[in-house]
Formats: C-alpha cells, structure tokens, sequence
C-alpha cells in the first residue's frame, strides 16, 4: 500500500490563488519529496525536505513538515495556468534494509483556470 | 545530459506474450528504481536497486515479473507471461544517492490485448 496520502484528491482554483495539498504518512522517514506530473509524462521533481527540517522554500513553492503528525503540506503561491498538473507526495524510509526506498501517494490532481 | 532513457516508448501486445522493457539510467547515478502507474493503483513502486543490487523486490507483482540490473548504465524490466492486466505506464527513476530525488525518464506505456 502506498505510504504517502493525500489530499484533497483533485482542487480547482483561479489563476492568482494559492493551492495548498497536504500529505500524510505513516512510519519513519528519511526524507519527504514532491513531485509535479504533466499529463503524458514523467514525474517532475519539486522540493526535498529532510526529517529534521520544518519548512523550505523555492520560488513560489513552501513546503512545511510536522514529524510528530507525520503530514507535510505543499504549497503554491500566485498558482499560473501552467501550473495545472498532478502533484505528489513521496518518502523515503528511513532506515533498515529498505533504507530509501521512495514510495509515493495517489496525488492531487490540480487544476488552475485563467 | 540526457536524461532517464525508456524504452520502447509504446508497446502493443496480445496476452501471454514476453515483454521486456528497457532503462538507461543517469550516469553517475546509483539508485534505480521501476514504478507502475494505472488509474486505479497509482504510482507502485515494483522494485528498486542500489548500486546493482536489488534492495526490495517487494512490489513485484508475481512470478511473471522479473527485473535485472547487469551494470550501472542498463536495466531490464520483463513481464513473461503478459496478462490484460499488467496494461500501465511502467516508469524508471534514478537517482544519484539512496533517498535522494529521482529523475524519471518518459515511461512505457504498455497495451496487453
């Protein structure tokens, strides 16, 4: 089963708000990745967050991560048209013989309207 | 650089026929990994190698499915018998670390008729 859940499932928005997608999981982690997917293609890497950080950003992207609810939330500031995709959530074991083993949730599917 | 390179890109086959589909991951990279993704289960991830080696082969599906890493630059993935139900995008990713970010080559998408 997968370990990363996310919801919601599919979020529609106007071009110029914000989209936040929240991820849940269920045992240790090494890391917590999220991933972009355009219809058709491979997945896309976004942002990595270690289990020792609480926040990062890239551009429009802010990523949080709260270990004690095991959930982490991305979010897209001033979302394009362009950003209209499906996005996951992925992580990483965090130890053992499956030490980095990447599994990843059934993803948000996002769509934003100009 | 290029990148993760699939192949074929499409396959179209009829029940009980060998599949063998194909992956040349970055240079440099030593983690690999093959996922399926089907509307129904998502993203699977079938089996992943570091450093050639298989680490967990537990996402394969069953005997039909075999995987193989004979060097670094090349991986195979068959499916022999192939069912209808094995009709998905079959993806591989590498990386260039374990837990580190993946990069995902363009996918096979698979028909079994």
């Amino acid at each position: 089963s997968q370990q990363g859940e996310e919801d919601p499932q599919a979020l529609s928005i106007q071009e110029g708000e914000n989209a936040t997608m929240n991820c849940s999981y269920k045992t240790s982690i090494n890391n917590l990745q999220w991933y972009r997917q355009n219809s058709g293609r491979g997945l896309v890497h976004l942002i990595l967050i270690r289990s020792n950080e609480r926040e990062k950003h890239s551009g429009r992207l802010r990523v949080t991560l709260d270990t004690s609810k095991k959930s982490s939330s991305l979010l897209i500031t001033a979302s394009r048209a362009a950003d209209t995709a499906s996005y996951f959530c992925a992580v990483a074991n965090a130890g053992g013989t499956s030490y980095g083993k990447l599994t990843f949730g059934q993803g948000t599917i996002l769509t934003v309207h100009p | 650089d290029a990148g993760v390179i699939q192949s074929p890109r499409h396959e179209v086959t009829e029940m009980g026929q060998e599949v063998t589909l194909r992956c040349k991951p970055i240079s440099g990279h030593n983690s690999l990994f093959w996922y399926r993704q089907t509307m129904m289960r998502g993203l699977e991830l079938l089996i992943y190698f570091n450093n050639n080696v298989p680490i967990d082969d537990s996402g394969m599906p069953e005997d039909r499915f075999s995987a193989k890493m004979p060097n670094a630059s090349f991986s195979t993935l068959k499916i022999q018998p192939s069912e209808p139900r094995d009709s998905a995008v079959y993806f591989c990713a590498s990386s260039p670390h374990r837990a580190g970010e993946l990069f995902f080559g363009e996918g096979s998408r698979l028909t079994v008729l």
